[in-house]
């Protein structure tokens, strides 16, 4: 079966700090993998996707990046945060056609103080 | 642009009330639509969906059908019960070039009570 891990699942970083979270999924080849971000008092927010090693594609302008050194592994970082950097940050997966369903992980909560 | 605008929250109900949390969309081409739902400290997790219009999505006593004349997707449950409660999200599928995108609402919290 497929499961999806992301750590850490909170994190406490100062203003100007740098940023790595990791998300990895299991027992499946070649999904579509997505950062969300999850402010207090919105909705999700789409940051980033990959249909493949190396290929990103970025949603919304900010001060967030992310990578995809294999295939099943996608990493979200930053150089330095900042406070509105703060949120709960939920990776997820997906293969197939439209109608399937988009597997989210545990998530992260970040807080930037 | 696609979007999705749901009720805004909380919604708070007693025990075994009949829920409806409307959800309305905005969209391109023919959408798949989703309820994702999520528990306290947890990510999200697939209620229910519908890929194409007039299809009712149910789960858990949960239901929704895809209404493409009034471009909506209300979540309806006939009894909730404590352990419904939870945000719930409505979003919409469409393609774009090789990867698939959700566009979500801005959630709903159920807040159910004995």
């Amino acid at each position: 079966s497929q499961t999806i891990h992301q750590w850490p699942a909170t994190l406490v970083q100062p203003v100007g700090s740098p940023l790595s979270l990791e998300c990895t999924v299991e027992g499946t080849s070649n999904p579509n993998l997505y950062w969300y971000r999850q402010a207090a008092g919105r909705g999700l927010q789409l940051l980033f996707y990959s249909v493949g090693i190396g290929q990103i594609s970025s949603e919304v302008p900010q001060n967030l990046s992310a990578s995809r050194p294999q295939d099943r592994q996608f990493i979200l970082s930053s150089k330095k945060l900042l406070l509105s950097d703060s949120g709960f940050y939920l990776c997820a997966w997906m293969v197939g056609l439209a109608g399937n369903e988009q597997f989210f992980g545990p998530g992260t909560r970040l807080t930037v103080l | 642009g696609d979007s999705v605008t749901q009720m805004e929250g909380p919604v708070t109900l007693s025990e075994e009330a009949f829920l409806t949390i409307n959800c309305t969309y905005t969209a391109t081409g023919y959408p798949s639509l989703f309820w994702y739902v999520q528990y306290p400290g947890e990510g999200l997790q697939l209620l229910l969906k519908a890929t194409k219009a007039d299809d009712k999505g149910s789960n858990k006593g949960f239901e929704a059908t895809y209404r493409k004349e009034t471009t909506s997707f209300h979540l309806e449950k006939g009894s909730v019960q404590v352990s419904d409660s939870a945000v719930y999200f409505c979003a919409l599928r469409l393609w774009s070039g090789t990867a698939s995108k959700l566009t979500f609402g801005t959630g709903t919290r159920l807040q159910v009570t004995l």
